[in-house]
């Protein structure tokens, strides 16, 4: 049972348009949400992350959208530069639950054209 | 300076050996983890420690033990190591919410 869902494994964006990852959830108890950028042969890196007591969160080019009764969350990159290529996951969690454990998506590979 | 680092970055074996991964953090945090991202780029999470203490320990074969010999090392012992173990594994550690993760061991199994 795949708690955590990215549909789409890859997207292509032309540098300056924006990019808009999606990732849908099941557990309705997930009550933090967050994204990671990994580039190939590295650990992935914390991006952004929103409390589900918010429906937006933003930092510099990066905003997520949380819609609780969706169960959708969507990562909204503008303007996308080429350095943004690398594979995105989503991931959730139950703050105050198992010490942090986070149940991830299976990533977007996000590819931006100069 | 490396906040999470494994050793070996990269680990080539045969079926059946016994094999060592070590993870260090030097970020203070209580808590680290050990992932497994497979062919399909699925990260799922194996065990999880909270100071020296095992707190998340999921579906995993016990051919695969954890040691966390003090708040910062996690180590993952693999025996009798079969060609399915073949995978990145990723170790993270955390304060609260935000995990930070060392950089994989590429593991094959021949």
């Amino acid at each position: 049972d795949q708690q955590v869902k990215q549909n789409s494994p890859s997207l292509s964006v032309q540098e300056g348009r924006i990019s808009i990852l999606n990732c849908d959830y099941t557990n309705s108890m997930f009550d933090y949400f967050l994204w990671y950028k990994k580039y190939p042969a590295e650990g992935p890196t914390f991006l952004i992350s929103i409390s589900s007591i918010k429906d937006k969160n933003e930092d510099g080019r990066f905003t997520v959208f949380l819609n609780k009764s969706a169960k959708h969350l969507s990562l909204h990159i503008v303007p996308s530069q080429p350095g943004d290529s690398a594979v995105y996951f989503c991931a959730a969690q139950r703050l105050n639950t198992n010490a942090g454990k986070s149940t991830f998506g299976d990533g977007t590979t996000l590819t931006v054209k100069p | 300076d490396t906040a999470v680092s494994q050793t070996p970055k990269y680990l080539v074996t045969q079926m059946g050996n016994d094999k060592s991964i070590k993870c260090e953090q030097n970020l203070g945090h209580d808590t680290m983890y050990w992932y497994k991202q497979d062919s399909k780029k699925f990260l799922k999470i194996m065990f999880s420690y909270n100071n020296k203490e095992l707190i998340i320990n999921e579906t995993v074969p016990n051919r695969f033990s954890p040691k966390s010999p003090d708040k910062a090392h996690l180590n993952l012992h693999i025996n009798s190591l079969e060609l399915g173990d073949s995978a990145v594994y990723f170790c993270a550690s955390s304060q609260r919410e935000t995990q930070y993760f060392g950089p994989g061991t590429r593991l094959l199994v021949l």
